[in-house]
């Protein structure tokens, strides 16, 4: 039961385009998302969140989108850059009756930003 | 991301065997987690701990033990591998109780055979 899902394995994008990842969710009890990117034979790394409470977040090149109703999430890269290659996860999270804020990670999808 | 080191890199091993993993943070983070990750399944995370002394099961946790007897350190263990276990295993720390700005090791690539 994939309650975070990733349906494009993969992406590509021309360099100084817009790159859009999305994610959809199942789970209602979600209330925080994350996005995650991972280099080859590295860890991942933070990237962004956003609240249930908004429906945007913005930091720099990246901006993520939340649609609640259509349980969707997006992350905007602009513009697309050759170091933003890389593997990202989109990653969600709801409380559970320990207090500790379980996550569910998507499958990943591999953005080749093409010079 | 020096701030969580995980120890091997890489390891092979027969299926019966057992090992450790390590994962060390030097952050005084309080929230310490174990992931593994396979193709096509995203990360799963195993075993985490809030606190040194304390650990709990994630949602993959059968065939894996965990310690955490100091804060900076918490181990993995595989008692007898089977190969199911291949996997690259991921430790990552946190301040808060909330994968937000989450740091990671670099990954363990373990393989069973």
């Amino acid at each position: 039961d994939q309650q975070v899902k990733q349906n494009s394995p993969s992406l590509s994008v021309q360099e100084g385009r817009i790159s859009i990842l999305n994610c959809d969710y199942t789970n209602s009890m979600f209330d925080y998302f994350l996005w995650y990117k991972k280099y080859p034979a590295e860890g991942p790394t933070f990237l962004i969140s956003i609240s249930s409470i908004k429906d945007k977040n913005e930091d720099g090149r990246f901006t993520v989108f939340l649609n609640k109703s259509a349980k969707h999430l997006s992350l905007h890269i602009v513009p697309s850059q050759p170091g933003d290659s890389a593997v990202y996860f989109c990653a969600a999270s709801a409380r559970n009756s320990g207090g500790y804020q379980k996550v569910t990670f998507g499958t990943g999808t591999k953005l080749q930003v093409i010079p | 991301n020096a701030g969580v080191t995980q120890t091997p890199k890489f390891r092979v091993l027969k299926t019966g065997q057992s090992m450790t993993l390590l994962c060390a943070q030097d952050m005084n983070h309080e929230y310490m987690y174990w992931y593994r990750q396979d193709p096509g399944m995203g990360l799963r995370l195993i075993h985490y701990s809030v606190g040194e002394g304390t650990t709990a099961k994630g949602e993959v946790p059968d065939g894996y033990n965990v310690s955490r007897l100091k804060k900076q350190n918490f181990l993995l263990g595989l008692e007898s591998a089977a190969p199911s276990q291949t996997s690259v295993y991921f430790c990552a720390s946190t301040i808060i109780p909330r994968l937000t700005e989450a740091f990671f090791g670099q990954g363990t690539r373990l393989t069973v055979v």
